[in-house]
């Protein structure tokens, strides 16, 4: 079975700071990763995803994330927070051919002046 | 563009009395979800359509109900609305990124329906 773990769930850093939301996944088979976005009162957005070729992925608004197998980790980074990345953000683990997601609880990002 | 449009975006319904809420989707995509999502919850995913077969997950109640009439839309219904009912519901579509038997089914979301119980 697929699990996903968000580690945090309040992250907190100041406006032009390093982001770094952590995700570790649990899958039986070689697994695809996301990363959603979720404004207040609206749906999720995908950020990025890994779909098992380049281990280091690029997303929108400058976010990037590492697939690492070794460590079962799918941490999301960005190098300078902006105020309009506060949001909730949701790491998600589909089992590699399944159409189904799994989602971690979410961690809610503030960005401060 | 295309996209995954929920309407209503409020829905304010009285306990116990039939709601419906619908789902349509430009993205000609074979799968459609419907997930709730409660305050600073993950989503929680109720069931699925792969084309015209319905996938119920095992804990949803049997008081949400789901229809898929055309490709296009899907419909959520709550026979009889609890106040533990109250939520965002969210509907998502997908297709296989590729060809491969492994393809990614990232999923694509509506902006989502706020259900008030009262």
């Amino acid at each position: 079975a697929q699990s996903v773990t968000q580690l945090g769930s309040h992250v907190s850093v100041s406006e032009g700071a390093l982001v770094l939301l952590r995700c570790n996944y649990s899958s039986s088979v070689p697994p695809y990763l996301f990363w959603y976005v979720q404004y207040p009162n609206q749906g999720l957005q995908l950020l990025l995803k890994y779909t098992s070729a380049a281990t280091l992925v690029k997303g929108i608004n400058g976010f990037e994330a590492e697939f690492k197998k070794s460590e079962t980790s799918f941490h999301l980074t960005k190098p300078s927070a902006h105020m309009s990345d506060a949001a909730e953000y949701f790491c998600a683990v589909s089992e590699g051919g399944g159409n189904k997601l799994t989602f971690g609880t979410g961690t809610q990002l503030k960005v401060e002046l | 563009d295309a996209m995954v449009i929920q309407n209503p975006r409020y829905q304010v319904t009285q306990f116990g009395k039939p709601v419906t809420l619908s789902c349509s989707q430009t993205l000609n995509h074979n799968v459609m979800y419907w997930y709730q999502q409660k305050s600073s919850q993950a989503p929680k995913l109720l069931f699925h359509y792969y084309d015209k077969d319905f996938n119920n997950e095992a804990d949803t109640p049997d008081n949400f109900q789901s229809r898929r009439p055309n490709t296009s839309f899907c419909f959520l219904d709550i026979r009889s609305p609890g106040l533990g009912d109250a939520a965002m519901y969210l509907c998502a579509t997908s297709r296989p990124a590729g060809l491969a038997a492994y393809s990614s089914y990232e999923q694509y979301f509506g902006p989502g329906t706020r259900l008030t119980v009262t």
